[in-house]
């Protein structure tokens, strides 16, 4: 099993839906959490990053984190054609082995006119 | 523009070769990390360099080797070629030493597609 599981979808939304991506993870040690947005063929860019739990909102782009579930979200609002990309979460946290920054395998998101 | 610089962009070579990849960080940032990317596997990590050191290794092949040089850019060595080595390579940047710290914001380059025929 994977420390970091992410759904691959691909996810295919119209203009202005609310988008909704998720990744679970097993490691309790991880404190930090981020998303990463990855256009095609492009370097992965950071998009949000929160500590523990609790949400943090950016423009139209929240993320939720529920280190009791062990489950982290990102929202975006009004979703436009331009967030057609596909979406990394990564997580790290002290485990004294080493570098533990984990990412997720991406979500595929379309944002359709 | 994240501030990492990759070189070169694309690679095309045949099993069995030797290729380098190099990248400079942003201004002011110690880390440098590797990763590789492919379909079916996802972002993986390599290895990190901290100010000129080997800070953190993770799957990187015994044929792969990197270094970080005194002006803080680092080059990935790839070699005894194979097919399955064609993937995306990535290098990030931080200021942050890792090994999970507050600050270890990664910021990635536009990598190198590494093609082996």
């Amino acid at each position: 099993q994977k420390e970091v599981e992410q759904d691959p979808g691909p996810l295919s939304v119209p203009e202005g839906a609310i988008v909704s991506l998720n990744c679970t993870y097993s490691n309790s040690a991880f404190q930090y959490f981020m998303w990463y947005r990855q256009y095609s063929r492009k370097g992965p860019e950071l998009l949000m990053y929160t500590y523990s739990s609790g949400n943090k909102e950016d423009g139209r782009f929240t993320a939720q984190v529920d280190k009791s579930s062990k489950y982290i979200s990102l929202f975006i609002r009004d979703s436009q054609p331009s967030d057609s990309a596909t979406y990394l979460c990564a997580m790290s946290g002290f485990t004294g082995g080493g570098n533990k920054l984990t990412f997720g395998t991406g979500t595929q998101l379309k944002v359709e006119l | 523009d994240s501030g990492v610089t990759q070189t070169p962009k694309h690679l095309i070579t045949a099993t069995g070769q030797r290729v380098t990849l190099r990248c400079s960080p942003r201004s002011g940032d110690l880390s440098v990390y590797w990763y590789q990317q492919s379909l079916d596997q996802g972002l993986q990590f390599l290895i990190q360099y901290y100010n000129g050191e080997e800070r953190a290794k993770g799957n990187i092949l015994e044929r792969f080797s990197a270094q970080q040089f005194p002006d803080l850019h680092s080059e990935l060595n790839l070699s005894s070629l194979e097919l399955g080595d064609s993937a995306l390579y990535f290098c990030a940047s931080s200021v942050s030493p890792g090994q999970g710290s507050y600050n270890e914001k990664l910021f990635f380059g536009s990598g190198t597609q590494l093609s082996v025929l």
